[in-house]
């Protein structure tokens, strides 16, 4: 079974960019999360969605930042303009709905630098 | 909403020493607690979690213990070995909500 893939695996931009950020999920996982890690700090959560609908959105941090899941399967997010505080790891998880409440597997994540 | 309290930031054990990382939470309607370790540049890896109706589970040399009463919960590594040099992730999961709330991390490094 493939895990959670996620693209690109870096991004360099500048301050006012607009940057895209992809997560495929394990197929067949409903449950779909964006979080960040931040200079080394704790990891975040951004948002949750389940199928294409967003669950809760309640840790994005402002209206840059645009997640989206059409179709229910894998997710883009989207930050426009970045600014240099959105520099981090944003890593994506899913988990299904049967089996182990709670468990989501993670993907490797995308760094994203903004000088 | 909840908040996750994780002590050490850093740790260093001599190899086939113990490692202990603890946990605090505030909400007391989570229910699941995972532990993450992430390698560098990997993705972090579930390596074992625990739920509010046990108080210890163990995997090899892997155990994590929960006192509900208290809120904390925490990682026991038994004869580390240098490949368990990691980021540890402490998180917890509130009854009401799916995301998970982690703790800010415990460099581990197993010195050979």
């Amino acid at each position: 079974e493939a895990g959670v893939t996620q693209f690109p695996s870096h991004s360099v931009i500048e301050k006012g960019q607009t940057v895209t950020l992809r997560c495929d999920p394990i197929s067949g996982h409903d449950n779909l999360y964006w979080y960040r890690r931040v200079m080394g700090k704790e990891i975040k959560f951004l948002l949750h969605f389940v199928k294409e609908s967003k669950q809760d959105e309640s840790g994005m941090p402002n209206n840059r930042f645009l997640a989206e899941r059409t179709g229910g399967t894998y997710s883009t997010l989207k930050v426009q303009p970045a600014e240099l505080e959105d520099s981090g790891v944003y890593f994506c998880a899913s988990s299904g709905t049967s089996g182990r409440v709670g468990e989501q597997f993670f993907g490797p994540g995308t760094r994203l630098t903004v000088l | 909403g909840e908040n996750v309290e994780q002590h050490p930031s850093t740790l260093s054990v001599q190899e086939g020493d113990s490692a202990v990382i603890k946990c605090t939470y505030s909400d007391s309607a989570s229910n699941y607690f995972p532990w993450y370790k992430q390698e560098l540049g990997k993705r972090p890896q579930l390596i074992i979690d625990i739920r509010s109706n046990v108080g210890e589970k163990k995997d090899q040399r892997i155990a994590v213990t929960l006192n509900k009463t208290a809120k904390h919960f925490s990682l026991h590594i038994t004869e580390t070995q240098p490949e368990d040099s990691a980021v540890y992730f402490c998180a917890a999961l509130s009854g009401s909500a799916r995301q998970l709330t982690f703790g800010s991390g415990t460099q581990l490094t197993v010195l050979p």
